[in-house]
């Protein structure tokens, strides 16, 4: 099982941090990265990366210069952080267990909303 | 950047019938990296097909994968009350990287 959790709602310009826990299976595995999908309110999915048990990560690139991803192995955990946030970053947040071509295991999802 | 392109919008069946949802991407990609899923309202999407043709776990076998190259194809054999829904298409690059098709929804007529 994957679980989102962090705050539903973002100041414009701050940053936005979710913690994605992982239970059942160990997040150490070589055969998975972990990422993150969102998906804008009553649009489609847009994947924003993963990372490797190791720490490597592969960011998407309209994203890149605005997201980390890291992971904390001890407590089955990995994490999103996007800065400098606007109201087009207001969307549902998904982690998922990306296992070779797909993703098969998502959280539940959390909206996080950006407003003053 | 490959895009995904899926079609139609919209498709309105009724229970019982067959359902054929299209994938078109932008450039040749591998079928080993194409995979479908479904997403109910409210809920986080459900993965379908790996690998252009591979049901996953727990998919019933009305649903099935196909394609090659550029044009991939979602086939629902005899629609459920369920399967009502929208479908993304999604690939996975060389320049690791994940790509979603923008959807097609799936409504009762």
């Amino acid at each position: 099982q994957l679980q989102e959790s962090g705050p539903g709602l973002v100041k414009p310009s701050e940053t936005l941090s979710l913690t994605c826990t992982v239970s059942g299976g160990s997040i150490s595995s070589s055969s998975y990265h972990w990422g993150w999908i969102r998906q804008p309110p009553g649009k489609g999915l847009e994947w924003i990366g993963f990372i490797y048990y190791s720490g490597s990560t592969y960011y998407n690139p309209s994203l890149r210069s605005r997201v980390t991803i890291s992971v904390d192995t001890s407590k089955s955990q990995f994490s999103l952080k996007l800065n400098s946030v606007t109201a087009a970053d207001t969307a549902v947040y998904y982690c998922g267990r990306h296992y070779g071509s797909g993703i098969d295991y998502w959280g539940q999802g959390t909206l996080v909303t950006v407003s003053s | 950047e490959i895009v995904l392109t899926q079609s139609p919008g919209t498709l309105s069946l009724s229970p019982g019938e067959r359902a054929t949802l299209s994938c078109r991407a932008s450039q040749s990609i591998s079928s080993s990296f194409l995979a479908w899923y479904q997403q109910r309202p409210g809920q986080a999407p459900r993965l379908l097909i790996y690998g252009a043709s591979n049901r996953a776990t727990g998919i019933p076998d009305r649903f099935s994968g196909s394609g090659s190259g550029t044009d991939f194809t979602l086939t629902i054999s005899r629609l459920e009350p369920e399967d009502f829904a929208v479908y993304y298409c999604q690939q996975y690059g060389r320049s690791l990287m994940y790509t979603f098709g923008q959807g097609t929804k799936l409504e009762i007529k």
